[in-house]
């Protein structure tokens, strides 16, 4: 079954704490994102990278913070600085550049983990 | 720059009657428009994509949108909602700048309520 995997679908972080949000693809995929929804608000974008090895800053990435060692795992840690960590996290991923001129742009999402502070 | 605005933030329909969800978007380049639909607590799910080919684009689950770019517009219709179209739907523009790292703009969403 081909797609993406996020765990844990939900997440309780304790003051001072940072979390790891575990994002998985078996897609194949080069690029992989970082979203965070808060209601009313659309998806705003936290990190993405376009290969292994790098990545770069979205709109709101202070607080945050992500690894990409390999192509199939772009895990998201919410550090202790982001002072407000509550939210629906959506983690997607596309063919990049690799996938053609019309394939490039389609991400495809994960089913999310809600993280919530304690 | 590229943004994307959703006129409505709720819409409510009858099951059976029509339902239009409007879209304005601007880009600086020529855009790929796209539709998504979220379920409660679940991922998105691409309806349709709009990427330079027909202006009108057909997607899953009998919805289509209408790219006007006169009016900078990608309104989505579908001719007779079913109570499982309720969700929140959200229109997303990507312009083509290989710089950009092919990222996408999401409008604030629209939430759809289907009435028996």
């Amino acid at each position: 079954d081909g797609g993406i995997t996020q765990s844990p679908k939900y997440l309780f972080r304790k003051e001072g704490q940072n979390v790891t949000l575990s994002c998985e693809q078996n897609l194949n995929h080069d690029a992989m994102y970082w979203y965070r929804q808060d209601p009313g608000q659309g998806l705003r974008l936290i990190y993405y990278s376009q290969i292994v090895n790098d990545f770069q800053k979205g709109d709101i990435a202070e607080g945050y913070s992500v690894s990409r060692e390999k192509k199939e795992s772009f895990p998201l840690t919410v550090t202790s600085a982001q002072k407000n960590p509550t939210a629906f996290y959506l983690c997607a991923s596309s063919p990049g550049v690799a996938g053609g001129p019309i394939a490039k742009n389609i991400q495809y999402f994960g089913a999310g983990t809600r993280l919530s502070v304690l | 720059a590229q943004s994307v605005t959703q006129l409505d933030s709720h819409v409510s329909v009858s099951e059976g009657t029509p339902v239009l969800l409007r879209c304005n978007y601007s880009s600086s380049y020529s855009p790929s428009l796209f539709w998504y639909v979220q379920h409660p607590n679940k991922g998105l799910q691409l309806l349709l994509k709009y990427t330079s080919a027909a202006t009108l684009v057909k997607g899953i689950n009998g919805f289509e949108a209408e790219f006007k770019k006169s009016e900078t517009s990608f309104h989505l219709t579908k001719p007779s909602a079913h109570m499982s179209d309720a969700a929140e739907y959200f229109c997303v523009v990507s312009d083509h700048q290989e710089a950009a790292g092919n990222k996408l703009t999401f409008g604030g969403g629209t939430r759809v309520l289907v009435k028996p």
